[in-house]
């Protein structure tokens, strides 16, 4: 079945550093790809959603100067937390989709800011 | 406001019984319908996927849909140990781009 990698799987730094999370469909091409953060006990809030070599659209409230999201080809995507601190802190997972498979997750990344 | 609801439990189900979880969402024109399984940190996996009305079935899981009155539900049968997670129900509304909106998700223990 499709697979999407998730790098890195957690993930600790300092606040006010930046952190880059990489997906990357195996095997198959992510039309588009949607990035979701969890914070404990909740669901899954959808962050943004990027298609490939265009601007990503994000949801309401989330800062797009904040998370910068880069889809430069059809099998990766980037998630950058900017400026990270201790409240950034939660569960990042994404999400491929693609016409086949319809949509993959990836394994997270746990993200903690200190 | 599209919303996807659930109740968020601990559901608590004897080994062997059924559990049976329940899902509404509110935007009537919705098409697609998953179920998902997510371990305590962990990301989720797909259990079933449901697009028409009526149940399918995939080994211990059966789905159910029913468009008129806007819910779907997921049913496990033998529930085991290994059927303790929190069940995210998620749907495609309409206009969304592909978008999947999520419940809250409904926590399932089963009881050895």
């Amino acid at each position: 079945g499709a697979v999407v990698s998730q790098h890195p799987s957690w993930v600790i730094c300092k606040s006010g550093t930046s952190v880059k999370i990489e997906c990357r469909s195996l095997d198959f091409q992510a039309t588009t790809m949607f990035w979701y953060r969890q914070f404990p006990k909740q669901s899954l809030m959808l962050m943004a959603t990027s298609n490939e070599g265009s601007k990503a659209t994000y949801e309401q409230g989330v800062e797009k100067d904040k998370f910068l999201i880069n889809h430069a080809s059809l099998t990766l995507s980037t998630l950058t937390v900017t400026s990270a601190h201790p409240e950034d802190s939660s569960f990042y997972i994404c999400s491929a989709r693609s016409t086949i498979y319809g949509y993959t997750f990836g394994s997270g990344t746990r993200l903690t800011v200190v | 406001q599209k919303e996807v609801e659930q109740n968020s439990g601990p559901l608590s189900v004897p080994e062997g019984a059924i559990a049976s979880l329940n899902c509404t969402y509110s935007d009537r024109g919705s098409q697609s319908f998953f179920w998902y399984r997510q371990y305590s940190g962990k990301s989720p996996e797909l259990i079933m996927s449901i697009y028409s009305n009526g149940d399918q079935e995939d080994g211990r899981f059966t789905a159910q849909l029913n468009k008129a009155s806007q819910y779907v539900s997921l049913l496990i049968r033998d529930s085991q140990p290994s059927d303790s997670a929190t069940y995210l129900c998620a749907v495609n509304p309409t206009d969304s781009w592909g978008k999947l909106q999520f419940g809250a998700g409904t926590q399932v223990v089963v009881t050895p």
